[in-house]
């Protein structure tokens, strides 16, 4: 069984459209992110939310909007795609979250995303 | 701000050798630090956690220390083989917050 799924694993789409990205953890995790990885393989957050409510908001152009339907989903939507989205996007999950607790983050696949 | 970062980009090693690697932290006092491992399209992994009130911690080739003087940890691999070889990330939250924040990786590559 897959812990944290992502879906697509890769997405090909043209400047200006809008596109979504789905994710599901099956582990019962109270916080769910959002990351970013650049050409680099920079990791960087980008949404965290806990029991459904956003927690972080990393200075993402709110073009990206994140959507929590229940603790066990958050999908990602972005408007408007430019060159630079191009990146991969993964999806995390972790028990707890905050400095008080120190449970791992357990990533999806992420998802390839080229923008042209 | 806090940030974290690991000095190398990339090392190559020797299988057999011991790999070492460097996590600096600065402008804060982290509770923690966790050690991740990530292959070439996959998500990271964790690996170790290791808390500021302790120095060590192994788990079978690997082992992870914490120095709160010198604000760092490193991470070791031991009698390290081929299939050791990924992108290891250094990660733990800033203060106070659900801020998980990412070292820039070390890749890896053991040499057989």
């Amino acid at each position: 069984d897959t812990a944290v799924s992502q879906t697509p694993k890769y997405l090909v789409t043209q400047m200006g459209n809008d596109k979504s990205i789905k994710c599901e953890q099956n582990l019962g995790h109270d916080t769910m992110y959002w990351y970013k990885q650049d050409s680099k393989k920079f990791l960087k957050i980008m949404f965290s939310y806990n029991n459904k409510e956003l927690i972080i908001n990393e200075t993402v152009p709110n073009r990206f909007s994140p959507k929590s339907p229940d603790k066990a989903h958050l999908n990602l939507h972005i408007n408007s795609l430019e060159l630079g989205d191009s990146a991969v996007y993964f999806c995390a999950s972790s028990k707890v979250g905050g400095l008080s607790y120190n449970s791992p983050l357990h990533f999806g696949n992420g998802t390839r995303l080229t923008v042209t | 701000s806090q940030k974290i970062e690991q000095n190398s980009e990339a090392l190559n090693i020797q299988e057999g050798k011991t790999a070492t690697l460097t996590c600096n932290y600065t402008n804060y006092s982290p509770a923690y630090l966790q050690w991740y491992r990530q292959d070439p399209g996959r998500g990271p992994v964790f690996l170790l956690l290791i808390r500021e009130n302790e120095k060590e911690k192994r788990k079978e080739r690997l082992k992870v220390t914490f120095d709160t003087t010198l604000k760092q940890s490193l991470f070791h691999i031991t009698a390290s083989q081929p299939a050791d070889s990924a992108t290891y990330l250094c990660g733990t939250t800033t203060s106070g917050t659900y801020k998980y924040i990412f070292g820039t990786g070390t890749r890896l590559k053991v040499l057989a």
